[in-house]
């Protein structure tokens, strides 16, 4: 079965940075697209971040782009993101999903950020 | 970048009756090139993640009963849930997938009256 396993979400200051790591497992890592996703309290999803198989197209949502960055790593089967300059409104949920092309046909359980002095 | 609009917020209907919850995006998300809709439904329940139910407008995904349908094309798409049963209570998102950024629908919460 499919498994992605989010780690590295925590308490955060503001102006604070965190890098969150996605473990995936049971799938040809290197097949598919990875992206970010994450959810205030009480509201939808926002997708974050997009990565290619290969690492060589990246893309973002304007709110984090400069102040996030997507990686990967094959070997490992994992991906990861970099967050800097972290804001109070940046305290969510934070997923890892697979993509089918850019469909996010599955999701990992999530690792909580928040963002606090 | 598409603005996906839901409607209604919330619906409240019978155990074994319909639900219909419509979604709008701002551009048509039809890949010409495919003639495929890249619009996707997800199921959400308190404590989980997103579940992918029906991709391509109204392709349903694996495992996912045959209750739920989508349909629609180009700009307006429709979830159908059919014979509501308990399990369906949950909050539900339209998402497109055309392009970057990939945005999703506010949701539309369904509870049983």
């Amino acid at each position: 079965e499919v498994q992605l396993v989010e780690s590295g979400g925590g308490l955060v200051q503001p102006g604070g940075s965190l890098r969150l790591s996605c473990a995936a497992s049971a799938f040809t890592f290197s097949d598919h697209w990875m992206s970010w996703v994450r959810q205030a309290p009480g509201k939808g999803p926002e997708w974050l971040a997009i990565i290619k198989q290969d690492g060589s197209e990246r893309y973002y949502v304007d709110s984090v782009e400069g102040r996030f960055t997507i990686s990967r790593d094959n070997t490992r089967n994992s991906v990861s993101l970099q967050m800097n300059n972290l804001r109070a409104d940046d305290t969510a949920i934070y997923y890892c999903a697979r993509g089918s092309g850019w469909l996010l046909d599955r999701w990992g359980q999530g690792t909580q950020v928040t963002v606090s002095s | 970048e598409i603005v996906m609009t839901q409607f209604p917020d919330s619906l409240s209907v019978s155990l074994g009756e319909r639900a219909t919850i419509n979604c709008k995006s701002s551009q048509s998300v039809l890949d010409t090139s495919y003639m495929k809709n890249d619009l996707a439904w997800y199921q959400q329940k308190p404590g989980q993640p997103p579940k992918v139910l029906v991709y391509g407008a109204f392709t349903r995904e694996s495992g996912v009963p045959d209750r739920f349908s989508g349909s629609g094309s180009g700009t307006d798409f429709t979830l159908t849930i059919s014979n509501l049963q308990p399990e369906d209570v949950a909050i539900y998102y339209c998402q497109q997938y055309y392009n970057s950024p990939l945005t999703f629908g506010g949701g539309t919460r369904v509870e049983i009256k």
